[in-house]
């Protein structure tokens, strides 16, 4: 199994260029989450959903939109890409139990 | 509020002596879990040991154990036995069980250097 993946692993943007980060995951899981980690910092949520079709917001959602169209895929978009955006980015995945996969990060650079 | 503290933001520790990385948390959920996450310089999150806010025994997996202590809110992962491999940046974080989604709130992180 490939566990969670995420495309692309680098990236560098312009500032107001948009692009999508795109996460899978093979374990049926019903919950998906975009994460943030900035230097000094842990991850924060950026957003998350709890099903297909379904999404909500986490803690830093300003600047980011998300789409959850098959169950298996979750979409992270930036429209306008701002510095502030600069950070490595986790998808994670997991069942109603307590453990969260995670995949091996993205990291974007907006200049 | 709802928030993890991990005040030592790096530790040194000698080869195949213990360490113990502190956590202490904040939540008002009666029910919540306890987690901590090891991320090796290649960057990916590895899951290390949970710990269940009602579970009587301390978690422990293999080196890892987590010492909780739920009066002080405290959650500190032990490794035994330190090896060059453990390394890493580790964050501990908590899962409060109301919403229902599963959400993970982290803490900033402690950086872990094993020297031999």
């Amino acid at each position: 199994n490939a566990g969670v993946t995420q495309t692309p692993k680098f990236r560098v943007l312009k500032t107001g260029q948009s692009m999508t980060l795109l996460c899978a995951q093979d374990m049926n899981h019903e919950y998906m989450y975009w994460y943030r980690q900035d230097p000094g910092m842990g991850l924060r949520l950026i957003h998350y959903s709890v099903g297909e079709g379904t999404t909500a917001k986490g803690e830093v959602p300003d600047g980011y939109n998300v789409s959850r169209l098959k169950k298996q895929n979750f979409l992270l978009g930036l429209e306008s890409a701002a510095p502030s955006q600069t950070s490595v980015y986790f998808c994670a995945s997991s069942s109603r139990s307590y453990e969260q996969y995670f995949g091996p990060g993205t990291r974007l650079t907006v200049t | 509020a709802q928030k993890i503290t991990q005040t030592q933001p790096g530790m040194f520790v000698q080869e195949k002596e213990a360490v113990t990385l502190d956590c202490t948390y904040d939540t008002s959920d009666q029910s919540y879990g306890l987690f901590w996450y090891k991320q090796p310089s290649s960057g990916e999150m590895i899951f290390l040991i949970y710990q269940g806010s009602y579970d009587e025994q301390n978690a422990t997996e293999g080196r890892y154990s987590l010492n909780f202590q739920k009066a002080r809110k405290s959650a500190n992962l032990v490794i035994s036995a330190s090896q060059l491999g453990d390394s890493a940046m580790y964050f501990c974080a908590m899962r409060p069980f109301s919403g229902g989604y599963n959400k993970l709130i982290f803490g900033a992180g402690t950086r872990l250097a094993v020297h031999p």
